[in-house]
C-alpha cells in the first residue's frame, strides 16, 4: 500500500466545515483511498472510499484531485461527536494489510 | 444493520493461560479479518478468511495463535500460552468480499491485558 502524509492535529468550530487533507503522491492506479476514523475505546470507523472520482455519503465527501496524489475528506457540519482520529489509507487489496499511519487528531470545540 | 460483535470486551489474564476471543460478522459479509492494536499504534493484520478458507495467515504467530471460522460465519481467536507482548486490543473485521473496493467494517474489540 502507498504511503500516506497527514497533519498531526487540526481544530475545527462545532457546525463549520472539518476539511481533512492527506497526500498519497506515490499511489497507484488500483489503490483505492479509504478514510476510517477511530473514536477513544472503539474500533476504526469505515467513512468513505473512493478511487478517482469524488465521492458523498450520509456521512462526509471525499475529494480526489486529477492526479490523485492528494485528497480531502470533507464533514460539511462538524459535531463533537466527530472529534476522533482520522486515517487516510491508500488500500491496494493486498491482504488488507491497511497500514493506518498515525492519522489525524481532530478535535471539534463548542 | 447490526454490526460486528465481539466478546469479550475485556480479558485479564496471567502469562501462560490460555485466552480465547469470539466474533460474529455483519450478517452476509463472506470475509472475516483478526487484527492486533497495540496501544498507541495502528491495526496489524493477523488472519484473513474467506468463508471458511484461510487468505492469508502470515504475520499470525502461528506457535501460540489458532483461528478458526468453522461454518464460514462465527470466528474464534485463540492465544495459548499467552505472553506479556500479547496484550493489545483484538479487533475482528469483515467485508462484504475480499477485494479493496468493499470496506472494512470493525467491531469495537477485545481489551487483553496479560500480566
Amino acid at each position: 500500500d502507498a504511503k500516506t502524509t497527514q497533519p498531526t492535529s487540526m481544530d475545527c468550530a462545532e457546525g463549520r466545515a472539518a476539511n481533512l487533507p492527506c497526500n498519497h503522491s506515490t499511489i497507484s492506479g488500483n489503490e483505492y483511498v479509504y478514510w476510517y476514523r477511530q473514536i477513544h475505546s472503539q474500533g476504526p470507523q469505515y467513512i468513505i472510499h473512493g478511487l478517482k472520482n469524488n465521492e458523498t455519503n450520509e456521512m462526509a465527501s471525499l475529494i480526489i484531485t486529477e492526479d490523485r496524489k492528494s485528497s480531502t475528506l470533507i464533514l460539511p457540519h462538524a459535531t463533537l461527536r466527530d472529534t476522533a482520529v482520522y486515517y487516510c489509507i491508500a488500500d491496494s487489496g493486498s491482504a488488507r494489510q491497511l497500514t493506518f499511519g498515525s492519522g489525524t487528531q481532530l478535535t471539534v470545540l463548542p | 444493520e447490526a454490526g460486528v460483535a465481539q466478546s469479550p470486551r475485556y480479558k485479564i489474564i496471567e502469562k501462560r493461560q490460555s485466552v480465547a476471543f469470539w466474533c460474529n460478522p455483519i450478517s452476509g459479509h463472506a470475509t472475516l479479518y483478526w487484527y492486533q492494536q497495540i496501544l498507541g499504534q495502528g491495526p496489524k493484520l493477523l488472519i484473513q478468511f474467506q468463508n471458511n478458507g484461510v487468505v492469508d495467515d502470515s504475520q499470525l504467530p502461528k506457535d501460540r495463535f489458532s483461528a478458526e471460522r468453522l461454518k464460514g460465519v462465527d470466528s474464534t481467536l485463540k492465544i495459548q500460552p499467552a505472553k506479556l507482548e500479547d496484550s493489545a486490543v483484538y479487533l475482528c473485521a469483515s467485508s462484504l468480499e475480499a477485494g479493496n473496493n468493499s470496506p472494512l467494517h470493525f467491531g469495537n474489540g477485545t481489551r487483553l491485558t496479560v500480566t
